[in-house]
């Protein structure tokens, strides 16, 4: 079992459509959770952390589900501009450092 | 968050060579991270590099096939040696921010490597 998974998709949605992602991670101590953006051709770049309460950031909230190990993205009205692989990314032991990556979901906003 | 440069951007290179890529940071930095994000797939994480001290491999990666250099706390540099197609990749240097926990990560802008 993968360390970290996520569907790969693609979504395909319109635009103004709410779109969700959810990624599972294998190993239960992992305490910090994230998710990645990457654009076509692009470096990863930080989209937001996932606390254990939850967080939102405009148009994109992050839940954490421990019990069930996996953490979700939500993006509401969704804008040509998101499309785009969302990686979900987990860093699985207390004080370390490495962090390790899902394979992505690949999301496409269409007109 | 760091500025992060990463060259070359991309190349071409024959089978049986090397590659050194090279990671200039913006400020100093305790560890740096290589990582490879092969077509479709996830980011691997390659080694860390310490400054001062040989870099540390994950498994499935050693050190004679992809010697790190980390000479200071600005820069770092990745070798792919005795290269094969198999290698052809997306190569990432990697640094933590400067947040508390240091756990969010900012990254080069890679090296695209095509073995041929």
């Amino acid at each position: 079992r993968k360390e970290v998974e996520q569907d790969p998709g693609p979504f395909n949605v319109p635009e103004g459509a709410t779109v969700a992602f959810n990624c599972t991670y294998s190993n239960s101590a992992s305490q910090s959770f994230f998710w990645y953006r990457q654009d076509c051709r692009k470096e990863p770049k930080l989209l937001m952390s996932v606390y254990s309460s939850g967080n939102e950031d405009g148009r994109f909230t992050a839940q954490l589900n421990r019990a069930s190990q996996y953490i979700s993205l939500l993006i509401r009205d969704s804008k040509l501009s998101d499309s785009a692989t969302y990686l979900c990314a987990v860093i699985p032991y207390t004080g370390g450092f490495k962090t390790i990556f899902g394979a992505g979901t690949r999301l496409f906003v269409k007109a | 968050s760091a500025v992060i440069s990463q060259k070359p951007s991309r190349d071409i290179c024959q089978r049986g060579t090397s590659l050194t890529i090279q990671c200039q940071v913006d400020s100093q930095v305790t560890m740096m991270f290589w990582y490879r994000q092969q077509p479709g797939q996830s980011l691997t994480l390659i080694a860390t590099a310490n400054q001062g001290s040989e870099a540390t491999y994950e498994s499935g990666f050693v050190i004679d096939k992809f010697p790190i250099s980390r000479p200071n706390l600005t820069f770092s540099t990745l070798t792919v040696s005795n290269m094969s197609p198999e290698d052809s990749s997306i190569y990432l240097c990697s640094v933590p921010g400067t947040d508390a926990t240091n756990e969010k990560l900012f990254f080069g802008s890679g090296t695209q490597l095509s073995v041929l």
